[in-house]
């Protein structure tokens, strides 16, 4: 079975914190992602990644940075947090770029900023 | 881009009646459309999926149906149980967009026993 583990299940941040939420896949997947979900909006895509040091925005971008310094290890960075960005934040790895392949998810991490 | 619709956003059924989600995608490239199950606190769970090639399947009391010319697919759950209560999702990716998933916004589903 994959794994996607998200290092932190729950945090609570100040306002103007940088903020690290790690990602990490056991089975060698190309493909990371990292998803928020809110209430009536479902998942929306921050960025994305298809390979080590690669990254492609998603459909909001804006406040988050990421990191793939290794095939396994997808990183989200929220550089000055707001208390907009209080959500929660899925990551999600497939096998390759090409395939259909679903997605295997992490447990979420529920990030408050205060 | 993709633009995926998914209605109801919440559906109350009774135990043993039939649930239907419904979605709606706008690219007529997409292949791929996965369902996922998240129960309360937990993470999304793939439960059914279908590609392109294929009008329906099937997997015990859950099936999938695509309509590739009205670009519509769906979601059937037939003689509901209180553990099919949680948020359903679907998506859809193709490979013009390298495996990237669009989600529809999501539907609560309430199994009343």
């Amino acid at each position: 079975d994959v794994k996607v583990t998200q290092s932190s299940r729950y945090l609570v941040k100040r306002t103007g914190e940088k903020v690290f939420l790690e990602c990490v896949q056991d089975m060698d997947h190309e493909n990371m992602f990292w998803y928020r979900q809110d209430p009536g909006l479902g998942l929306r895509l921050i960025y994305f990644s298809y390979d080590v040091k690669m990254k492609e925005k998603g459909d909001i971008p804006e406040g988050y940075s990421v990191s793939r310094e290794k095939k396994e290890r997808f990183s989200l960075i929220l550089e000055s947090a707001s208390t907009n960005q209080t959500s929660m934040y899925l990551c999600a790895s497939s096998l390759w770029k090409d395939g259909d392949d679903g997605y295997t998810f992490g447990s979420g991490t529920r990030l408050t900023v205060v | 881009g993709e633009n995926v619709e998914q209605h109801p956003s919440t559906l109350s059924v009774q135990e043993g009646d039939s649930a239907v989600i419904k979605c709606t995608y706008s690219d007529s490239a997409s292949n791929y459309f996965p369902w996922y199950k998240q129960e309360l606190g937990k993470r999304p769970q793939l439960i059914i999926d279908i590609r392109s090639n294929v009008g329906e399947k099937k997997d015990q009391r859950i099936a999938v149906t695509l309509n590739k010319t009205a670009k519509h697919f769906s979601l059937h759950i037939t003689e509901t149980q209180p553990e099919d209560s949680a948020v359903y999702f679907c998506a859809a990716s193709s490979r013009n967009t390298g495996n990237q998933f669009y989600f529809g916004t999501g539907t609560s589903l309430t199994v009343i026993p």
